[in-house]
């Protein structure tokens, strides 16, 4: 299957500070979606962005759309510790091809 | 707010039982997925089904069925779980007219 590039993989940082990761892909994307995943409990959507170049806001969080439609990034800004658990990106074709990233763990410390 | 349920959170089934993870959707949305989550593996699609009584095979659909008989229900098959089947199973659904998906709290399934 299609492959996205997810780094980085895992995150250590103080309460405070500001995180970014970010995923590639050798292929065009029409949407890419980041969804952050509690332990124990299925992936909730934060962002979509539909359009290359587009950046979007939502809370503390920004992503944005690469311009070559290969990919995306996601910043979160003055962490708290409720931010810990695992973000995925996704890139979409259309309505039924998703792929995801392989996650990234990010743990904040208080 | 699109709301997808799972059946059950956790489950216990024994090598060999079949078992039934269902899966319900409010949004009258046309797309259905199941997933599996293993640690370092990500999510892998099992199958999908855009519409009533019609699925598609994912990467990994050995050992399961599906089955769509309702637009807001979609049906994971394990016809004789096995312990490589222990995992956490999440449901999905995706509308046709944009692209975004939307998981269920996913299922731990458990095979002795």
């Amino acid at each position: 299957g299609q492959q996205l590039n997810q780094s980085p993989q895992s995150m250590f940082i103080q309460e405070g500070e500001d995180v970014s990761m970010n995923c590639t892909s050798s292929s065009i994307f029409n949407t890419w979606l980041w969804y952050k995943q509690d332990p124990g409990e299925g992936p909730v959507l934060l962002i979509a962005l539909y359009k290359a170049g587009e950046l979007t806001s939502n809370g503390r969080l920004t992503a944005q759309f690469g311009i070559t439609r290969k990919d995306s990034f996601l910043n979160i800004s003055a962490s708290i510790p409720s931010d810990v658990g695992i973000y995925f990106c996704a890139g979409v074709y259309n309505f039924n091809k998703f792929y995801f990233g392989s996650g990234t763990k990010l743990n904040v410390k208080p | 707010d699109v709301k997808v349920t799972q059946s059950s959170r956790y489950l216990v089934k024994r090598t060999g039982e079949k078992v039934f993870l269902e899966c319900v959707q409010d949004m009258d949305h046309e797309n259905m997925f199941w997933y599996r989550q293993d640690p370092g593996l990500g999510l892998r699609l099992i199958y999908f089904s855009y519409d009533v009584k019609m699925k598609e095979k994912g990467d990994i659909p050995e050992g399961y069925s599906v089955s769509r008989e309702k637009k807001e229900r979609f049906s994971l098959i394990l016809e004789s779980a096995s312990t490589n089947q222990t995992s956490m199973y999440l449901c999905a659904s995706s509308p046709d007219s944009y692209n975004e998906q939307f998981f269920g709290p996913g299922t731990r399934l458990t095979v002795l």
